[in-house]
C-alpha cells in the first residue's frame, strides 16, 4: 500500500495563474518531507525539504507547507510559467528510528501542464 | 559537476536479449539507487548501495534482474533476459547517505527501455 498519496493525478492551468498540489502521508515515524520536480525526459530534482518543525520553506515562486498533524503537505505554484509544465513528487522520509532499512517513500506524482 | 551520468538514454531490444544500464554516480556521494518508473507505478526502488555494498535488493522484480557496483564510480543494472513488462524508465540517483535533510537524492537522467 503506497503511504504517500498525491492529488490531484494531473492538473491544466493558465500561464500565469496560481495552483496547489496535495500529498497525504501515513508515513511513521516521520522525519522530513521533500518536493521534487520532474521535467519530461529528465529525472527528479528537489525544490524544498521540511522536517516536522517546519510549516512553510519558499524556493522562488514555489512555496511548500506541512501540518505533521494531518500528515498533509502542500506545493504552491504563484504566478506560472511554462517551464513549471512536469511532474511533482511528494517523497516522505522515515525517521531514523524506524526498522525499515530504507527510508524514503515515494508519490506518484502530480503531472502539471500550464498552457499558454 | 556533471551530475549523475547514465547510459545509454534509450535502448530498444528484443525480448529474450541481455540488457546493462550504467551509472557514474557524483563524485563523493557514497549512496547509489536504482530506481524504475512506470506510468502505472510511479518511481520504485529497486535496489540501493551504501559504499558500494548491496544493502537492500528486495525491489528487484526477480533473479532476472542483477546490479553490481565495483567501484565508487561506477555500476549497472543487468536485465537477462528481457521481458516486454521491463520496458520503463530506469533511473540511477546517488546521494550523500540515505537521503536525510541535508542530502537530496540527484538523479540522472534515466535510461528510457523498451523491450520488444
Amino acid at each position: 500500500k503506497n503511504q504517500v498519496e498525491q492529488s490531484p493525478q494531473s492538473l491544466i492551468i493558465l500561464e500565469g495563474k496560481n495552483c496547489t498540489l496535495q500529498c497525504n502521508y501515513t508515513v511513521s515515524p516521520f522525519s522530513n518531507l521533500r518536493w521534487y520536480k520532474q521535467d519530461t525526459g529528465r529525472g527528479p530534482v528537489s525544490l524544498t525539504i521540511m522536517t516536522f518543525s517546519e510549516n512553510t520553506k519558499s524556493n522562488g515562486r514555489y512555496t511548500a507547507t506541512l501540518d505533521a498533524d494531518t500528515k498533509q503537505s502542500s506545493l504552491h505554484i504563484t504566478a506560472s510559467q511554462l517551464s513549471d509544465s512536469a511532474s511533482y513528487i511528494c517523497v516522505v522520509s522515515l525517521g531514523s528510528n524506524s526498522n525499515s532499512g530504507y527510508a524514503l517513500n515515494f508519490g506518484k506524482g502530480t503531472s502539471l501542464l500550464v498552457t499558454p | 559537476d556533471a551530475g549523475v551520468i547514465q547510459s545509454p538514454r534509450h535502448e530498444v531490444t528484443e525480448m529474450g536479449q541481455e540488457v546493462t544500464l550504467r551509472c557514474k554516480p557524483i563524485s563523493g556521494h557514497n549512496s547509489l539507487f536504482w530506481y524504475r518508473q512506470t506510468m502505472m507505478r510511479g518511481l520504485e526502488l529497486l535496489i540501493y548501495f551504501n559504499n558500494n555494498v548491496p544493502i537492500d535488493d528486495s525491489g528487484m522484480p526477480e533473479d532476472r534482474f542483477s546490479a553490481k557496483m565495483p567501484n565508487a564510480s561506477f555500476s549497472t543494472l543487468k536485465i537477462q533476459p528481457s521481458e516486454p513488462r521491463d520496458s520503463a524508465v530506469y533511473f540511477c540517483a546517488s546521494s550523500l547517505g540515505l537521503g536525510s535533510y541535508n542530502s537530496p537524492l540527484h538523479f540522472g537522467n534515466g535510461t528510457r527501455l523498451t523491450v520488444t
